[in-house]
């Protein structure tokens, strides 16, 4: 079974607006990562969150940690139609070791 | 840099057949891995490699077999395709530098369908 969930599993918003989407897991981990994935295309790294940190910005990405919740967030701020793709958490380091181990993402659809 | 290329990118397999898929890189990455993508789904790990000469089994390794003969390459193997192999194919790899706290680089997919 898949260590990461995300919630929602689709979202469509109009273009400036926020997106914000979530993932829980559920074994210890060493970091959270955030990849975006176009369609037909392999996955793209956006984020890297470590277990120490509970915060982290990357241009308009915004990604927080609670590792108490074993929950994580992504905020794409003031997006545009480019956003467009499906979004995923992975769980990595900890209980996966070299591995991760990702969420069933989230479909993001920024409207123009 | 090319990063991580697959080949092929689209087969079509009737069931009984075998076939192999290469896995390619060119940044010296020790990891390496092969997920399958079914529709709506995130990613599954078939197997991983932690570098040349090594393989290991990952979350659905049935069916499937791997060989990791030379470090920029890794092949994944389908000896006898079954329909329920029919999905999308990645390969991954990533620097051995910060074990975990490294991303992954994926390539773009091999689209593999059994009839």
């Amino acid at each position: 079974s898949q260590q990461g969930e995300e919630d929602p599993q689709a979202l469509s918003i109009q273009e400036g607006e926020n997106a914000t989407m979530n993932c829980s897991y559920k074994t210890s981990i060493n970091n959270l990562q955030w990849y975006r994935q176009n369609s037909g295309r392999g996955l793209v790294h956006l984020i890297l969150i470590r277990s120490n940190e509970r915060e982290k910005h990357s241009g308009r990405l915004r990604v927080t940690l609670d590792t108490s919740k074993k929950s994580s967030s992504l905020l794409i701020t003031a997006s545009r139609a480019a956003d467009t793709a499906s979004y995923f958490c992975a769980a990595g380091g900890g209980a996966a070791g070299n591995k991760l181990t990702f969420g069933g993402g989230t479909r993001v659809l920024v409207k123009p | 840099n090319a990063g991580v290329t697959q080949t092929p990118k689209f087969r079509v397999l009737k069931t009984g057949q075998s076939m192999t898929l290469l896995c390619a890189q060119d940044m010296n990455h020790e990891y390496m891995y092969w997920y399958r993508q079914d529709p709506g789904m995130g990613l599954r790990l078939i197997h991983y490699s932690v570098g040349e000469g090594t393989t290991a089994k990952g979350e659905v390794p049935d069916g499937y077999n791997v060989s990791r003969l030379k470090k920029q390459n890794f092949l994944l193997g389908l000896e006898s395709a079954a329909p329920s192999q029919t999905s999308v194919y990645f390969c991954a790899s990533r620097p051995i530098t910060g074990h975990s706290n490294q991303p992954q680089h994926f390539g773009d997919g091999t689209r593999l369908s059994i009839l």
